[in-house]
């Protein structure tokens, strides 16, 4: 079966483009979630979507950050504009909502560098 | 403040040895994960663990809710154990969302 696939792996990009980051999860999987790593905070979450329905929209990401899903197997997240700040790893991760085990499947996430 | 906090933050082990991290919260929770990511890799989930105590080859996952803890014990180290690890929780009343730890980076020496 197809873990969690992201594309792009890598992305550089000036400060104040537009880039769109993309996703898609394990079939079947109803949860769907874009978290931001770095060194400094961790792992953030960016957006949440439960069958295709946004439940977090990551409030301090807000305002240049908006994840979207289109269909229950492709999701986006674009940052508009980008930010030398917005240097960091960006992950998707999936799992199946209901009862039993929960587990949270990532993607290798894209590393974006702003210059 | 911070919900989650994993102890320690580092670890250098000789080939062999075990280890024992520490994951703390100060609040109620639904659930807790526990993930292995390889530096420059993605993240994999080891144990989805809520309470009790679970079993995965060398690995061993501890959750005492009650202590608000969980542990997650490497016996017999290997290099190829060398990487970060990371706790999750899900919080009771916030749906299926996780707050991540910020991780303990084991290294483990030949």
């Amino acid at each position: 079966d197809a873990g969690v696939t992201q594309t792009p792996r890598h992305e550089v990009a000036e400060k104040g483009q537009t880039i769109i980051l993309k996703c898609e999860p394990v079939s079947g999987h109803n949860d769907l979630f874009w978290y931001r790593q770095t060194k400094i905070q961790g792992l953030e979450l960016l957006s949440y979507f439960r069958s295709k329905s946004l439940m977090e929209d990551g409030g301090a990401f807000k305002d240049r950050f908006k994840a979207e899903m289109l269909n229950s197997s492709f999701s986006t997240l674009k940052i508009q504009p980008t930010e030398p700040k917005d240097s960091a790893v960006y992950l998707c991760a999936s799992s199946q909502t209901g009862g039993g085990q929960n587990t949270l499947y990532f993607g290798a996430g894209t590393r974006l560098s702003v210059l | 403040g911070q919900q989650v906090q994993q102890s320690p933050a580092s670890l250098v082990l000789q080939e062999g040895e075990n280890a024992e991290l520490q994951c703390n919260f100060s609040t109620s929770l639904n659930s807790m994960q526990w993930f292995y990511q390889r530096p420059g890799g993605s993240l994999v989930s080891l144990f989805y663990n809520p309470s009790g105590t679970k079993h995965s080859g060398r690995l061993t996952s501890t959750t005492v809710i009650k202590e608000r803890r969980s542990s997650l014990h490497i016996s017999s180290s290997q290099t190829t154990d060398s990487g970060t690890y990371l706790c999750a929780l899900e919080l009771g009343n916030m749906g299926y969302k996780l707050t991540f730890g910020t991780g303990t980076s084991l290294l483990v020496d030949p």
